[in-house]
């Protein structure tokens, strides 16, 4: 079992709607909690960054982390056709003196339709 | 520059070749990250440099990979004896800082690297 389960999708939804990602995991060590997009061909981009639990808002996008039920999630509201992408989970403990040794996950894709 | 530039983008290596791929962090980041990611999965963690030491190599999955920094800006990660199964994109990533919302990494578009 991946220390990390994420839906490899895809997931298509209809412009305007709102979008649903989520991930699981299993290490309790996990503090930081991240949320990348990647579109193809390029490298992952950050857009959203949680230390512990809680939640946190930027624009259309909000992610939460559940650490007791270890589950984050990321929504997306207003979803338009340019956030069709990969969107990957990927999480961290304080390893090597740094947050960023991250674990992902396998990433889901989403396709926004007009 | 702009961002983190890798070179090649794509790399065609025979099986048994060594390669060499480059990365070039943003200016004045400390902290260089090398990840490997397959088809359909997410990146893999391989390396991590803080400047021109080496912290953490715990993900490299054979002894014929070698990665280094020596003066603390550029990084070359080295295949040495590829095989099919180190075919993947290869991505960089550079942060300004060690911790902290400052650690943002900031990936590179990576290197595809296939193995005949």
């Amino acid at each position: 079992q991946k220390e990390v389960e994420q839906d490899p999708g895809p997931l298509s939804v209809p412009e305007g709607a709102i979008v649903s990602l989520n991930c699981t995991y299993s290490n309790s060590a996990f503090q930081y909690f991240m949320w990348y997009r990647q579109y193809s061909r390029k490298g992952p981009e950050l857009l959203m960054y949680t230390y512990s639990s809680g939640n946190k808002e930027d624009g259309r996008f909000t992610a939460q982390v559940d650490k007791s039920s270890k589950y984050i999630s990321l929504f997306i509201r207003d979803s338009q056709p340019s956030d069709s992408a990969t969107y990957l989970c990927a999480m961290s403990a304080i390893d090597s003196g740094t947050a960023s040794k991250l674990t992902f996950g396998t990433g889901t894709r989403l396709q926004v339709t007009l | 520059g702009a961002g983190v530039s890798q070179s090649p983008r794509y790399k065609v290596a025979k099986r048994g070749q060594d390669v060499a791929l480059r990365c070039d962090p943003i200016s004045g980041h400390v902290s260089l990250f090398w990840y490997q990611q397959a088809l359909g999965q997410g990146p893999e963690f391989l390396t991590y440099f803080q400047n021109e030491a080496q912290l953490d190599k715990s993900g490299l999955p054979s002894d014929r990979f070698f990665a280094e920094r020596p003066e603390g800006s550029v990084s070359t990660l080295k295949i040495q004896r590829t095989q099919q199964e180190d075919s993947a994109v290869y991505l960089c990533a550079s942060s300004l800082a060690r911790m902290g919302e400052d650690e943002k990494l900031f990936f590179g578009s990576g290197t595809q690297l296939s193995v005949l």
